[in-house]
């Protein structure tokens, strides 16, 4: 069964960092394409970062040298560093696959909610 | 690419079609996909490549178009289907329309 599990969200300050990682179940990170997406509260959805199964990296241009993902193919992972945290990145972040390069997302995970605020 | 939905509320009745738009700032070609969205849940994946329904989505459920102008048409409306409905186009990376909240008239 394919499961992907969110963690590390909580509250934190404008200009702190938190870091998110996505536990994948099912099948292996390093052979498909494992996204961030969030969703602020009462808004739409906003595509964050990839990590594509070759390991390279893209990123919506609002955290673009802020935010790194990464993933760990021995604990079947993908994290998402966040730091220099503004107001506006508070949203429910969920990680999804996409199984290929142009390939839209067949699975989610629930989410993890980050607010940051003072 | 920037997707743009419309209209952003549409009010039907059960029964009833319902008729979503989407359109991309630039070709798309056929790399589009729709998701539906209830109330504290996850997204659903319902239509991809503009037209293929997912494992599991009802043959109601229809998406056409091509390019830069697509639609999701709800035919028959039940009452699970109202939610919010979002188009993505996964050509250049991922990005989504704002939503069409689909409610009960």
């Amino acid at each position: 069964e394919v499961q992907l599990v969110e963690s590390g969200g909580g509250l934190i300050q404008p200009g702190g960092s938190l870091r998110l990682s996505c536990a994948v179940s099912g099948f292996s990170v390093n052979t498909n394409n494992i996204n961030w997406v969030r969703q602020a509260p009462g808004k739409g959805l906003e595509w964050v970062s990839v990590i594509y199964s070759s390991g390279s990296t893209y990123y919506a241009d609002s955290v673009e040298d802020r935010f790194t993902i990464s993933r760990d193919n021995a604990k079947n992972t993908v994290d998402l560093q966040m730091n220099t945290l503004r107001v506006g990145d508070t949203a429910l972040y969920y990680c999804a696959r996409s199984a290929g390069g142009t390939y839209p997302f067949d699975y989610w995970g629930q989410g993890t909610l980050v607010t940051v605020s003072s | 690419i920037v997707m743009t939905q419309s209209p952003a509320t549409l009010s039907v009745s059960p029964g009833e079609r319902a008729t979503l738009s989407c359109r991309a700032s630039q070709s798309a070609m056929s790399n589009l996909a729709w998701y539906q969205q209830k109330p504290g849940q996850t997204p659903r994946l319902l239509i991809y490549g503009a037209s293929t329904r997912a494992t599991g989505i009802p043959a109601r459920f229809r998406g056409s178009g091509s390019g830069t102008e697509f639609t999701l048409t709800i035919n028959s409306l039940q009452s699970e289907d109202f939610a919010v409905y979002y188009c993505q186009q996964y050509h250049l990376y991922w990005t989504f329309g704002q939503g069409t909240k689909v409610e009960f008239k």
